[in-house]
This record gives C-alpha cells, structure tokens and sequence, in this order.
C-alpha cells in the first residue's frame, strides 16, 4: 500500500499567521486523521475525517483548526491562527482499507513551529 | 479519560537482551496496538491485538491481552542496537474510530 506523505516536513511560520498542514496522496480509504505530539509528550487525537466530513474531534481542535479535502485525494489541517502552543509534530493518518483492519498508516509528520 | 499508560518510562538494555514493555488502560477497548517511534520520526504500527486475543507473535515481538486487568506487554526478543526508539501502546474504544496514546517506553539497545 502507498505511504502517506505529509508536507512540508518542516514549517516555521509567526505567531498568528496561518499555515496549511498537507496529507498527500489518499486513495481508497475512508478514515483519515490528524494528531499531534508536542515535544516530549504523548500522541493526542485531534480529528478524524470519515466519508468527507469530521467525525469526531478533541478538545484541542477549536475554531482554530480545520480540515479539508479540497480534491478528493489531499487532506489538509489548516490553523487560522497560531499560537506559540501549536508548536509540535503533526501527523496525518488513515485507517486500514475494506473491512480488514490492521493498524493505522501515519505519515512521517509536519513539525511546526511558532515563532 | 482512557489513556494508556506504558511502564517503563525509560528501558536500557544490551543487545541481544529481551526488552519487555507494559501498557495499562482503563476501559473496554476493541483492540490495543503497539507503534515505534524513532527520535523526532513518525509512528509505525507493529503490531494489533483485538480484545478478543490472548497472545500475538509477529517475528521478534510477541503482545500479551489482559482485558481483565486491562493490561498489555510488549515483548522484543534477542533485541538489536536498531530496535532503540521509543514504543507507544494505543487504545481504540468501542465506540469511537481513534486511538488514544499511552506516554511511551523509550527503549535504548546499547551494542
């Protein structure tokens, strides 16, 4: 099965600006999501994406955070406008493909930082 | 709130050692998975253990299931310098498609 790829792999950006976080390519699943890890701390849920529309989502992800699939393939976490505590690794992920599930797919991450 | 808690926080051994890792939870799960991370990289999924399984071997790793004292080992036999990385316990419930993370075991081979 294809990785899931995940630009940029490193982003820095001011506080308040507004960055676009990527998930690329998708195909063929119907879950997707997004979690973060601060550095040092544990993996957190943020989102979870099913069938084109969010699914569930924690606490963390406020009107700040949104999420799309513009194309039917790409899968982006968009953060309107940042603050010094979004800083961490975020990574996108899919769930198993048909009705077989094995384990999720994460991709190789985006660390952001907040400056 | 149901997260996995894993124990050690931090394990040193030598290669060729057993490495054993443990992962507590708090409450009714679907399955329980084992992911590595590698300094600053992204998660691997190792290995799966539904709730309705005892044991599950895959190649060097073996995962125990104690749905009843809702506790899980992660095992790595005749450990390699590559296996240093850390290693995550994740829950995903019943009710809901997610996984929640334990706080991780750093594990360090030293060759």
């Amino acid at each position: 099965e294809p990785e899931v790829t995940q630009t940029p792999s490193h982003q820095v950006t001011q506080m308040g600006q507004e960055v676009i976080l990527r998930c690329v390519p998708i195909s063929n699943h119907l879950y997707f999501y997004w979690y973060r890890q601060i550095l040092g701390q544990k993996v957190e849920f943020l989102v979870s994406f099913y069938n084109n529309e969010i699914s569930e989502k924690s606490e963390i992800f406020d009107d700040q955070f949104s999420v799309e699939r513009p194309d039917g393939s790409n899968f982006t976490l968009k953060i309107r406008s940042t603050k010094l505590e979004d800083s961490a690794m975020y990574f996108c992920a899919r769930g198993g493909t048909g009705g077989a599930f094995n384990g999720y797919t994460f991709g190789s991450g985006t660390r952001l930082t907040v400056v | 709130s149901q997260q996995g808690e894993e124990d050690p926080q931090a394990l040193s051994i030598q290669e060729g050692e057993n490495a054993t890792m443990n992962c507590s939870y708090k409450t009714s799960i679907n399955n329980l998975q084992w992911y590595r991370q590698n300094s600053g990289r992204g998660l691997v999924h190792l290995i799966l253990i539904r709730s309705n399984e005892r044991e599950k071997h895959s190649g060097r790793l073996r995962v125990t299931l104690d749905t009843s004292k809702k506790s899980s080992s992660l095992l790595i036999t005749a450990s390699r310098a590559a296996d240093t990385a850390s290693y995550f316990c994740a829950t995903e419930w019943d009710s809901s498609y997610k996984l929640i993370f334990g706080s991780g075991t750093r594990l360090l081979v030293r060759p």
